[in-house]
C-alpha cells in the first residue's frame, strides 16, 4: 500500500494567520482527499484534489479558506488561512490504494493544528 | 446527505473479552471499511467489505457486511491491550467515491 508523508506532524499558530499542510505519497495517485478531524469527532472530508484541475470541495468548505495546491501525482498541499480557534483539529490527507485484496484508503498520520 | 450511526460510542472491557460493534446507514453502500485509529496517527484500514452478506476475518477481527447494505457490524475476539484505540466504520457508495465516516468508537481495554 502507499506510504504518506505528512508534515508538519502539529503546529500553534496565532489566530488570523495561515497554515500550509503537506502530503508527500511515494507513488503516483489519481485522487488526493484532505481531511478534518474535530477533537472527539469523526472525518469530515474537505475536498479532492486532482492533478491538473481544481479541488473539489465538500459542503461546508471553501477555496478561499482552505486552498489547495496538486503540482503533481505525487504531492499536494491543503492551506488553512485567516485561522480562528475554530479551526483547531487534526487534518488529514488520504490516498485510495490497494493492500492486498482489499481497496481501501491510506491516510498520512495527520496535522494536530492548535490555534490561539 | 449520507448518515452514519456507529454505536457504541465508547466502551471499557476487561482483556480476554469479545467486543462487538456496529454501523447503520442511511442509504446504501456498495463498500464498508473498518479503520482503527490510534492516538497520533492517521487510520488504518482493518477489513474492507464489498458484497452484502460478505463475512471477512483479519485475525482476531470478523465484520460483516449488512444483507440491506445499509449496516455492518466488527467483532474483537480475545482482546488484548494493543486493541485499545478508535475504531471507525466507513461507507462508500461506489468505485473512490466520497467515503463517509462514522462517529467512532472508543475502545479501552483493561488489563
Amino acid at each position: 500500500s502507499a506510504v504518506i508523508s505528512q508534515k508538519p506532524s502539529r503546529d500553534i499558530c496565532q489566530r488570523g494567520t495561515s497554515l500550509t499542510i503537506q502530503c508527500q505519497v511515494d507513488s503516483q495517485v489519481t485522487m488526493m482527499f484532505w481531511y478534518r478531524q474535530q477533537p472527539g469527532q469523526s472525518l469530515t472530508l474537505i475536498a479532492t484534489a486532482n492533478q491538473g484541475s481544481e479541488a473539489t470541495y465538500e459542503s461546508g468548505f471553501v477555496i478561499d479558506k482552505f486552498p489547495i495546491s496538486r503540482p503533481n501525482l505525487t504531492f499536494s498541499t491543503l492551506t488553512v488561512s485567516n485561522m480562528s480557534p475554530e479551526d483547531s483539529s487534526i487534518y488529514l490527507c488520504s490516498v485510495p490504494t490497494r493492500q492486498g485484496l482489499q481497496d481501501g484508503y491510506t491516510f498520512g498520520s495527520g496535522t494536530r493544528l492548535t490555534v490561539v | 446527505g449520507q448518515q452514519l450511526n456507529q454505536s457504541p460510542q465508547s466502551m471499557f472491557i476487561q482483556e480476554g473479552e469479545d467486543v462487538s460493534m456496529n454501523c447503520t446507514s442511511s442509504s446504501i453502500f456498495n463498500t464498508w471499511l473498518w479503520y482503527k485509529q490510534d492516538p497520533g496517527e492517521g487510520p488504518v484500514l482493518l477489513i474492507a467489505l464489498y458484497k452484502a452478506g460478505e463475512l471477512t476475518s483479519n485475525g482476531r477481527l470478523t465484520a460483516q457486511f449488512g444483507i440491506t447494505r445499509k449496516d455492518s457490524f466488527l467483532n474483537i475476539s480475545a482482546s488484548i491491550p494493543s486493541d485499545v484505540g478508535i475504531y471507525f466504520c466507513a461507507g462508500r457508495a461506489g468505485g473512490y467515491q466520497k467515503v463517509t465516516f462514522g462517529i467512532g468508537t472508543k475502545l479501552q481495554v483493561i488489563p
